[in-house]
């Protein structure tokens, strides 16, 4: 079993409609948990950081996290073209930053 | 503006040979990593380095090495290029607070033929 897990997709949803991201991860002392966005030829760039239980909101995008579960999401509200990328899922155990990404969830938005 | 610069960009070199990766940072931080990442495999961490002089063995270490001999450098070596570490190479920092996010570098292409 990978430490995290995330569907590789491809996620197609029409414009303006709500893409849902899902990612598990195996290790419970698990403490950070991050949402970065790749585009396709560049570097991943972070969008979202989420640390407690619950929902956090940034914009047109939402984590979730349960911990009881294992699992993080990644709601976007009214999706764009733009907001077609690969999205990575990263999950941090301690305090040394040492993060562990899933294979990532690529989202199609289509006009 | 704080950043973190790899170079080259783009790099083709042959099997057996040594390569060496730069990697550097004006955010001062003292936490630095590197990563391959590969369709199928994502990014996998090779090393990282938590201060000077500090390096530590990540998932996928082997054929690679690093030193740390100042905060902002952190290069990547290939001792004996191999065809099957042709892929797309980030670097990235990390600050000084716990759990702080991952900066990335633009990336390296190696290419090994």
């Amino acid at each position: 079993q990978k430490e995290v897990e995330q569907n590789s997709g491809p996620l197609s949803v029409p414009e303006g409609a709500i893409a849902s991201l899902n990612c598990t991860y195996s290790d419970r002392v698990s403490q950070s948990f991050f949402w970065y966005r790749q585009y396709s030829g560049k570097s991943p760039e972070l969008i979202m950081s989420i640390y407690s239980n619950g929902d956090k909101e940034d914009g047109r995008f939402t984590a979730q996290l349960n911990k009881a579960s294992q699992y993080v999401s990644l709601l976007i509200r009214d999706s764009q073209p733009s907001d077609s990328a690969t999205y990575l899922c990263a999950v941090n155990k301690a305090a040394g930053n040492k993060l562990t990404f899933g294979g990532g969830t690529r989202v199609l938005v289509k006009p | 503006d704080a950043e973190i610069t790899q170079s080259p960009r783009h790099k083709i070199t042959e099997t057996g040979r040594q390569v060496t990766l730069a990697c550097h940072q004006t955010w001062n931080h003292n936490n630095m990593f590197w990563y391959r990442q590969d369709l199928g495999h994502g990014l996998r961490l090779i090393h990282y380095s938590y201060g000077v002089h500090d390096t530590n063995k990540g998932e996928v270490s082997d054929g690679y090495s690093v030193s740390r001999s100042n905060t902002e450098d952190l290069p990547l070596t290939l001792e004996s290029a191999a065809s099957s570490q042709t892929s797309v190479y980030f670097c990235a920092s990390s600050g000084n607070r716990g759990y702080s996010p991952l900066h990335f570098g633009n990336g390296t292409r190696l290419t090994v033929t």
